[in-house]
């Protein structure tokens, strides 16, 4: 069975700290890695994809992704009230082409 | 990306009652994805919808329960039948037009009373 797991949280930072948010696999032949976050009520939206191994930077966002540990993280930089939200890890192996969802990380940064 | 209109984007209904939700598209996709999300929960895979061909469902999701329809490559209707409090989540569709990533619909938050 494949799974996704992600550190339970709820997390809080404060304001203009680093948040860290991880998320392991079970699925070694998953190729593609995605963080989606989603504020309450609303649907989820993706802020970060990564396929290979190493970091990738957008903005104040950092995903990296080490596929022989079969982890990826998400760093938020200079964390901002607005980013309090839940993030989902997703994976996808490419078999099926529909993605498997963590359970989600509540991150709430603390003005 | 692609824009994703679902609607209704919410509705109270009586137990017993069927209802559809409707997923249209900017853009002609392969496939199209149901997902389900329970009160503080993640994300579930109920069903792929592919056009032409009959959806394909995730184990303890049934097509009697949640038949859909894909009758071209930018829209699909997801029906919840014979609803029960236990249907009470949202469902949203979500599309991956040329990539693997989902975007998805604004959701459907649904309760049955």
């Amino acid at each position: 069975q494949k799974e996704v797991e992600q550190n339970s949280g709820p997390l809080s930072v404060p304001e203009g700290a680093i948040a860290s948010l991880n998320c392991t696999y079970s699925d070694r032949v998953s190729q593609s890695f995605f963080w989606y976050r989603q504020y309450s009520g609303k649907s989820p939206e993706l802020i970060m994809s990564i396929y290979s191994n190493g970091d990738k930077e957008d903005g104040r966002f950092t995903a990296q992704l080490n596929k022989a540990s079969q982890y990826v993280s998400l760093l938020i930089r200079d964390s901002q009230p607005s980013d309090s939200a839940t993030y989902l890890c997703a994976v996808n192996n490419q078999e099926g082409r529909q993605l498997t969802f963590g359970s989600g990380t509540q991150l709430t940064v603390l003005p | 990306s692609a824009v994703i209109s679902q609607k209704p984007s919410r509705d109270i209904c009586q137990r017993g009652t069927s209802l559809t939700i409707q997923c249209q598209v900017d853009s002609q996709v392969t496939m199209m994805f149901w997902y389900r999300q329970q009160p503080g929960q993640s994300l579930t895979l109920i069903a792929t919808a592919n056009q032409g061909s009959e959806a394909t469902y995730e184990s303890g999701f049934v097509i009697d329960k949640f038949p859909i329809s894909r009758p071209n490559l930018t829209f699909s209707t997801l029906t919840v039948s014979n609803m029960s409090p236990e249907d009470s989540s949202i469902y949203l569709c979500s599309v991956e037009p040329g990539m693997t990533e989902a975007f998805f619909g604004q959701g459907t938050r649904l309760t049955v009373v």
